[in-house]
């Protein structure tokens, strides 16, 4: 089974609107983080936000909010008034347990905002 | 300041040859990582370097080896090239002790065409 599942290949959003990524995970660790990135045209993978699986709020930083739901091992993440530079590839990731060594992505989810 | 650079930047060779890329971080992380991603934009781990401990994914071929001078340097070596080894390889780093999140930070990237 995937660890990190983005079932959302692309998707269009209108500038200034909100827009959710989904993300949904798999793991029997009761310890775990989880991450979103931002990978513009330009290729260099941009930390954005992370939530701790014993974190009770939701995490935010600036526009960007997680969504998390543990009973349904999702962790989406939200971005308010999308702006053109919020075109991008997003991954969410996972590290499992206390690993530092275990990290999976997900396959991505391309987002184009339109003017 | 970068916090993570690789160089180099692109890198394009024939098949056989064996070749190098170099990643520092100032950043003063105690982990780095090795990822390659795919044309599909699959990011899969392949090395962690930690306090001397290496550890490898298991799929990666040994044609593949990592180098640590020190702390802040994680280099890869790569012999005898072959064409599917084409992808973009990132070079991450990351706190691990003392940390809660582990999150990493990425390099530029280092896209690699074996002709």
């Amino acid at each position: 089974a995937q660890k990190i599942t983005q079932t959302q290949p692309g998707m269009f959003v209108q500038e200034k609107e909100a827009v959710t990524l989904d993300c949904t995970y798999d793991t029997s660790d009761p310890s775990y983080g989880l991450f979103w990135y931002k990978q513009p045209s330009s290729g260099e993978m941009i930390f954005l936000i992370y939530q701790g699986s014993y974190d009770q709020q939701n995490a935010t930083e600036g526009r960007y909010s997680l969504n998390f739901q543990k009973a349904r091992k999702s962790a989406n993440l939200v971005i308010s008034a999308s702006q053109l530079g919020d075109s991008a590839m997003y991954f969410c990731a996972m590290r499992e347990g206390d690993n530092f060594n275990k990290f999976y992505f997900g396959s991505g989810t391309k987002l184009n905002v339109k003017p | 300041d970068t916090a993570v650079s690789q160089t180099p930047k692109y890198l394009v060779t024939q098949m056989g040859n064996d070749k190098s890329i170099k990643c520092e971080q100032n950043l003063g992380h105690d982990t780095m990582y090795w990822y390659k991603q795919d044309s599909k934009k699959f990011l899969k781990i392949m090395f962690s370097y930690n306090n001397k401990e290496l550890i490898i994914n298991e799929t990666v071929p040994n044609r593949f080896s990592p180098k640590s001078p020190d702390k802040a340097h994680l280099n890869l070596h790569i012999n005898s090239l072959e064409l599917g080894d084409s992808a973009v390889y990132f070079c991450a780093s990351s706190q691990v002790w003392d940390s809660d999140s582990y999150e990493q930070y990425f390099g530029p990237g280092t896209r690699l065409t074996v002709t």
